[in-house]
């Protein structure tokens, strides 16, 4: 069964710095996606960025990037250059199989408190 | 485009009676919608498949006579709670698969529901 662990409930980072949000994953399947999502206050789920399984390159999105790393089933967020703004609950999901009809497994979330 | 909107936004309801969600896809087509809830705190959890014109897929645990789900048309899904009960409060989310895309969901804002 697919599962996905974010170990920091919590992550604090001064303005303008650059912060990792953990995410690590367990799947048998080949085939599979990766997504982050941002979740403010207001509670919608903002999509960040995805990362396919067959994709050679990290994923970048403006100052969001991917650190995939597929030996080590890791998919680790980095934000750079942190706003006010992106203070929120992150969370890292997984499809199995590469097509959309597939339902996402989310983790446990990470709030992040970016600090002026 | 790819926009999802939820109604109600939030609702109160008394205990023993029932309370509609609608989820719709306001300028595509979905042929898959989901529904999640979301306690306080904790992460989205999956509760059913819905595709159009055919039965919801639930997830284990999730009571489909409880929790009534149609999707009658490409563009809508309903979420019934029936007979609610205070422990049904919570934060329902939806998201739609559009039948263009090979992998994204698009996320409605969400409902909160309180039972009293």
């Amino acid at each position: 069964a697919q599962k996905i662990t974010q170990t920091q409930p919590g992550m604090f980072v001064q303005e303008k710095e650059a912060v990792t949000l953990d995410c690590t994953y367990d799947t048998s399947d080949q085939s599979y996606g990766l997504f982050w999502y941002k979740q403010p206050s207001s509670g919608e789920m903002i999509f960040l960025i995805y990362q396919g399984s067959y994709d050679e390159q990290n994923a970048t999105e403006g100052r969001y990037s991917l650190n995939f790393q597929k030996a080590r089933k890791s998919a680790n967020l980095v934000i750079s250059a942190s706003q006010l703004g992106d203070s929120a609950m992150y969370f890292c999901a997984m499809r199995e199989g590469l097509g959309g009809y597939n339902k996402l497994i989310f983790g446990a979330g990470t709030r992040l408190a970016v600090h002026p | 485009g790819a926009v999802v909107s939820q109604h109600p936004s939030w609702v109160i309801c008394k205990s023993g009676t029932s309370v509609k969600i609608e989820c719709r896809s306001l300028d595509f087509q979905a042929t898959t919608m989901f529904w999640y809830r979301q306690f306080p705190k904790q992460s989205l959890m999956l509760m059913a498949t819905s595709n159009e014109g055919s039965k919801a897929t639930y997830e284990q645990g999730v009571e489909k006579d409880k929790f009534l789900i149609n999707h009658a048309s490409l563009t809508l899904s309903t979420l019934t709670v029936t007979s609610a009960h205070p422990e049904d409060s919570s934060f329902y989310i939806c998201s739609a698969r559009r039948t263009s895309d090979n992998y994204e969901q698009y996320f409605g804002p969400g409902t909160r529901l309180t039972v009293t």
